[in-house]
């Protein structure tokens, strides 16, 4: 079964900081990979996904993320944090093999410091 | 004109009631899920439904029935509700499986009391 572990619970960085969050993977087969955003008492919002195309792939909002299989990683990054990037952020999962579930990390809240 | 609607946003009731959240998407897709939140954040599908057909099933107590009476709505009806059902209840939907996007409602914040 696939799964994701999201290195780091909480995540603190300065404003104008570069923003690392980390996502490591795990699948038997080549897998679909997602970062979703969630702020406060809000739904999810899908930032950027990897779907077997381009390994170096661009979201909303200046993010972006690049899958590694060697690595078994998608680490998501934005070169200048700010303060409206402060929520909760989820990597998750899916191989393109029957009914499987999405399946999401455990979340990593970012915090941006004025 | 919001994507995927839930209702009620709020939701407080006593253990052992039966209450139901809804769940309507306007995006034309085929694919509907709902997603159990906990406090802690961990986010968990709990059923997903294609074309009205229960299609994911993940080990949910049966207290939990949901019912899709067409491809743009996906009820939620639990049964004799219990402490651990408080959480933050999310729907979802996609056009197909796999790869596509999922579009999450606002959520649906249960307190059993």
């Amino acid at each position: 079964a696939q799964s994701v572990t999201q290195l780091g619970s909480h995540v603190s960085v300065s404003e104008g900081a570069l923003v690392l969050l980390r996502c490591n993977y795990s699948s038997s087969v080549p897998p679909y990979l997602f970062w979703y955003v969630q702020y406060p008492n809000q739904g999810l919002q899908l930032l950027l996904k990897y779907t077997s195309a381009a390994t170096l792939v661009k979201g909303i909002n200046g993010f972006e993320a690049e899958f590694k299989k060697s690595e078994t990683s998608f680490h998501l990054t934005k070169p200048s944090a700010h303060m409206s990037d402060a929520a909760e952020y989820f990597c998750a999962v899916r191989i393109n093999s029957g009914n499987t579930p999405l399946v999401f990390g455990k979340g990593t809240r970012l915090s941006v410091i004025a | 004109d919001t994507a995927v609607s839930q209702t009620p946003k709020y939701l407080v009731t006593q253990m052992g009631n039966d209450k139901s959240i809804k769940c309507e998407q306007n995006l034309g897709h085929d694919t509907m899920y709902w997603y159990k939140q906990d406090s802690k954040k961990f986010l968990k599908i709990m059923f997903s439904y294609n074309n009205k057909e229960l299609i994911i099933n993940e080990t949910v107590p049966n207290r939990f029935s949901p019912k899709s009476p067409d491809k743009a709505h996906l009820n939620l009806h639990i049964n004799s509700l219990e402490l651990g059902d408080s959480a933050v209840y999310f729907c979802a939907s996609s056009h197909g499986l796999a790869g596509e996007t999922q579009y999450f409602g606002p959520g649906t914040r249960l307190l059993v009391l």
